[in-house]
C-alpha cells in the first residue's frame, strides 16, 4: 500500500515569510496529490492540488510541485499572514481512485 | 461552507450506547466517505460508497455499522464503543470515486465515556 510521509510536523514563521511544507509518498501509481487546510474546529478544506501530469501549479500565495522520480511533492506559501495558521494535510491517492493516503499534517503558526 | 453537513457537531456517549452520526451532501457527488481522525495520526479512511454501494472497508470493527440510504446521505451507526474509539469523526464526497477532489464536512467530535 501507499504510504505518505509529511515533514516538518510543526512550523513557526514571521508573517510575511515563506513556509515550506514536504511530503513523499511511496506508490508509483499515485497520480493525483491535494493539499488540505484544516482550521480548528473545522473539516479539512482543499486548497491546490497537482496531477501527476504537471510539475508545479499555483494559485496567487500558494503553489505545489511535484517531483515524480523523487516521489515527492511540496507546498509553498509565500508572504504568510496570521490567518494561514493552521493544520495542512498532503494526500495521495492512488490511479484506481479509491484509496486517499493522508500526511500526519503539518501545524503551521504565523506570528504576527 | 463546503456543501457536506455533519450532525451532531459533539457527542459524548456511553460505551453501552447507541448512536447515530449523520452526512448530508448537496453536491450532487456519487462517493461518499467517513474518515476516523485521532490525533498525532494521518486521516484514517473507514468506508467508502458509491452510488449507495459499499466499495470499501477498511478492516473497522464491526462496533461501526454506516448506512447509504441514497447518494445524499451516509450515516454511521454507533454501538458498544470504547474510549479508544473517541476521535474526529469526518465525512466526505467526490464527483466519483475516481476523481479525487473531496469535500470535508466539520467533523463529529465523539467521546466515549
Amino acid at each position: 500500500g501507499e504510504n505518505v510521509e509529511q515533514h516538518p510536523s510543526t512550523l513557526s514563521v514571521q508573517e510575511g515569510d515563506s513556509a515550506v511544507i514536504k511530503c513523499t509518498y511511496s506508490d508509483s501509481a499515485s497520480n493525483y496529490f491535494p493539499w488540505y487546510k484544516q482550521e480548528l474546529g473545522k473539516g479539512p478544506q482543499l486548497i491546490i492540488d497537482i496531477r501527476s501530469n504537471v510539475g508545479e501549479k499555483k494559485d496567487q500565495r500558494i503553489a505545489v510541485t511535484l517531483n515524480k522520480t523523487a516521489k515527492h511533492f511540496s507546498l509553498h506559501i509565500t508572504e504568510t499572514q496570521p490567518e494561514d495558521s493552521a493544520v495542512y494535510f498532503c494526500a495521495a491517492i492512488s490511479n484506481t481512485g479509491n484509496q486517499f493516503y493522508f500526511g500526519t499534517g503539518t501545524s503551521l503558526t504565523v506570528i504576527p | 461552507e463546503t456543501g457536506v453537513t455533519q450532525t451532531p457537531r459533539h457527542l459524548v456517549m456511553g460505551m453501552t450506547n447507541k448512536k447515530s452520526l449523520k452526512c448530508e451532501q448537496h453536491l450532487g457527488h456519487n462517493a461518499m466517505y467517513w474518515y476516523k481522525q485521532s490525533a498525532k495520526k494521518p486521516l484514517e479512511l473507514m468506508f467508502v460508497y458509491s452510488l449507495e454501494e459499499r466499495v470499501e472497508n477498511n478492516s473497522v470493527p464491526s462496533r461501526f455499522s454506516p448506512e447509504c440510504p441514497n447518494s445524499s446521505h451516509l450515516f454511521l451507526h454507533l454501538h458498544t464503543l470504547q474510549p479508544e474509539d473517541s476521535a474526529l469523526y469526518l465525512c466526505a464526497s467526490s464527483q466519483d470515486r475516481v476523481r479525487g477532489e473531496a469535500f470535508f464536512g466539520q467533523g463529529t467530535r465523539l467521546t466515549v465515556v
